[in-house]
């Protein structure tokens, strides 16, 4: 099984700081890694997929980039609403397997 | 508007057995595969089973293997997951989405808003 590790677990920013958040993976997935983000109580939401395209719909402070084992993820200028919990996902090969999460909150 | 709604979900006793439902609507169903992911409470996101457009392939998590059914009905827009032998362990939040195309290199685009399971004596 691939395993997908994420950092950091946790981070706190202030409104208009850029955030990075990385996630390897145990061994080469191409670029088949998406990028999700949770809210409290609420369905994740599909933000990133091919490691760097955003899904219809993403706001443009949001990019990723990538592929083979190393990738991330940035928040261009973090604002209030983007707390929450980020998870990457490799779709590479079954089983699919997803990152450990890394929660954003706001200072 | 693309929806799915997950129902089904509900307290069973271990060792006992749910019937999960997901509906779809708003795009073609029988052009999308379709996953279940879990969420046990407090805990990250976990990949449970999925089935591809026709339903001919099934994949399944070492978790739930042997235990768990997917299914689907194209003719209905609605996929299924059977539980069986449920444990404490199986306790969470089961959502559904979909994938496009054929292969397991496309990623999920919608998810639904979860259904509980809750496996409790």
């Amino acid at each position: 099984d691939i395993q997908l590790t994420q950092s950091p677990s946790s981070l706190s920013a202030s409104v208009g700081d850029r955030v990075t958040i990385t996630c390897r993976a145990s061994q080469g997935i191409s670029s088949y890694l998406a990028w999700f983000q949770q809210k409290p109580g609420k369905a994740p939401k599909s933000l990133i997929y091919g490691a760097s395209s955003l899904h219809s719909g993403v706001p443009s402070k949001f990019s990723g980039s990538g592929s083979g084992t190393d990738f991330t993820l940035t928040i261009s200028s973090l604002q209030p609403e983007d707390s929450a919990t980020y998870y990457c996902q490799q779709y590479n090969s079954y089983p699919l397997t997803f990152g450990g999460g890394t929660k954003v909150e706001i200072k | 508007e693309v929806q799915l709604l997950e129902s089904g979900g509900g307290l069973v006793q271990p060792g006992g057995s749910l019937r999960l439902s997901c509906a779809a609507s708003g795009f073609t169903f029988s052009s999308y595969a379709m996953s279940w992911v879990r969420q046990a409470p407090g805990k990250g996101l976990e990949w449970v089973s999925t089935v591809t457009i026709s339903g001919s392939n099934t994949y399944y998590a070492a978790s739930v293997k042997g235990r768990f059914t997917i299914s689907r009905d194209n003719s209905k827009n609605t996929m299924y997951l059977e539980m069986n032998s449920l444990r404490a362990d199986d306790t969470a939040v089961y959502y559904c989405a979909n994938r496009p195309g054929t292969t397991v290199n496309n990623a999920f685009e919608v998810w639904g808003q979860g259904t509980i399971v809750t496996v409790s004596s």
